[in-house]
């Protein structure tokens, strides 16, 4: 069966650099989460998405930015990198509606900041 | 505000022998519980969930939790550990009272000595 596919898996940015990563859910999955998880810690909320509008808002800060396109797959988009950035960040995806509301995860991008 | 604890951050048991990590939860309505398990460098893999009916619930590997209203607990189990279950393990909850969020539990980690 089709997974959440993320890009790139790994990515490594300069301090100040600018980076996008990608995801893209299940197919007929309308909503979108992102998460952060950094090196020994639990995933922490970032944002989400409903059919193509920002549904819930958690830790994310002013310098990253999301959306979700008409294709259903979603952007996280990172400015002014800093070395604290460096983490997993998970994509996941669900159908709303649908039985039980579970949450499909992707295998993740790996961000690093130097 | 909705909010999960995972007490331990490692268990320990031996192969063979049963499993328990446990988890507790904070929700102003009815929540959905879901385990996630986490293996090295990858993404988070859906165990099972509790949305409602039977308090005991099965998932996969050999997996199962037990909902416990009165102690707001939803721990996870299983009759006998394979060296293979070793992994981080995390607890999550929604709140179906509205929200698009689901909060992580810390995780746990599960050591199984062979």
């Amino acid at each position: 069966a089709a997974g959440v596919i993320q890009s790139p898996r790994h990515l490594i940015k300069e301090k100040r650099e600018t980076a996008t990563l990608k995801c893209y859910p299940i197919p007929r999955h309308d909503t979108v989460y992102w998460y952060q998880q950094g090196p020994g810690q639990d995933p922490q909320f970032l944002i989400s998405f409903y059919e193509k509008m920002q549904s819930d808002k958690g830790s994310i800060p002013d310098r990253f930015s999301a959306q979700q396109f008409s294709d259903y797959h979603s952007e996280l988009n990172m400015s002014s990198l800093e070395l604290g950035d460096s983490a997993l960040y998970f994509c996941a995806t669900e159908l709303q509606g649908s039985s039980g509301n579970t949450i499909y995860f992707g295998e993740g991008s790996w961000l690093t900041v130097v | 505000a909705q909010s999960v604890a995972q007490p331990e951050d490692q268990v320990n048991v031996a192969e063979g022998n049963p499993l328990t990590v446990k988890c507790t939860y904070s929700v102003s309505g009815n929540p959905y519980l879901f385990w996630y398990v986490q293996y090295p460098n990858r993404g988070l893999q859906f165990l099972l969930k509790y949305i409602t009916g039977d308090n005991l619930v099965k998932g996969s590997y050999g997996f199962e939790a037990e909902f416990n209203k009165s102690q707001t607990s939803f721990h996870l189990k299983k009759p006998s550990a394979l060296v293979s279950d070793s992994a981080l393990y995390f607890c999550a909850v929604r709140d179906n009272a509205g929200g698009f969020k689901t909060i992580f539990g810390a995780g746990t980690r599960l050591f199984v000595k062979a």
